[in-house]
């Protein structure tokens, strides 16, 4: 595979459960980004992760909690997350260097019950 | 801090009508801008990229020029396309590269 790959493609969860989304990279990048896309709101950075490093965290609440094993693969954990949190998960790529644009995934649309 | 404006949608045309999203920054530094399309059920797609004054960005008939006196990165394209229909988004990037701010996203739509 190519690319920027994210699983699952849905996800519905009640506000007690735990789960996680994958995000695995195929450009060989040093960056990896979690966003969050709500509807008419501009896309949220939620964490970077540089070298394995996180480099970011946007006032994240604890309920999110990121993982980055390798350069190759992120996962965002989640657990105890409330309906607000409703939204287009995106999962993107980059070198981490200077001007460096980023390669994005098709996204988790998580549903919160 | 940095940001990212973009007119508000959505937007419908008619196939082969000019088409300009406007789209204004704020920033500290001096950053690289781009435009990101999204289609439906998809991820974002860079489109094109500027990353120094007067440069022009361009890509299947899309242009973009970075205008830093008027703090612009307007996307013009001048016939679409019914498969031009699709989310797009302005963003900048500071020149850390780790910092990426997008604007609210214009939905077009191209209506034959």
């Amino acid at each position: 595979e190519t690319g920027v790959t994210q699983t699952p493609r849905h996800l519905v969860m009640g506000m007690t459960n735990k789960k996680s989304l994958k995000c695995e990279q195929h450009l060989g990048h040093n960056a990896m980004y979690w966003y969050k896309q709500s509807a008419k709101k501009p896309l949220e950075l939620m964490f970077v992760y540089n070298f394995k490093e996180q480099t970011e965290n946007n006032s994240v609440p604890s309920r999110f909690s990121p993982e980055c094993p390798n350069s190759s693969h992120l996962f965002l954990h989640l657990h105890t997350l409330q309906p607000e949190d409703s939204a287009l998960y995106l999962c993107a790529s980059g070198t981490g260097t200077t001007y460096n644009e980023q390669f994005f995934g098709p996204g988790t649309r998580l549903t919160v019950l | 801090g940095d940001s990212v404006t973009q007119m508000e949608g959505p937007v419908t045309l008619s196939e082969e009508a000019f088409l300009t999203i406007n789209c204004t920054y704020t920033a500290t530094g001096y950053p690289s801008l781009f435009w990101y399309v999204q289609y439906p059920g998809e991820g974002l797609q860079l489109l094109l990229k500027a990353t120094k004054a007067d440069d022009k960005g361009s890509n299947k008939g899309f242009e973009a020029t970075y205008r830093k006196e008027t703090t612009s990165f307007h996307l013009e394209k001048g016939s679409v396309q019914v498969s031009d229909s699709a989310v797009y988004f302005c963003a900048l990037s500071e020149n850390t590269g780790n910092q990426f701010y997008f604007g609210t996203g214009t939905s077009l739509t191209v209506i034959p």
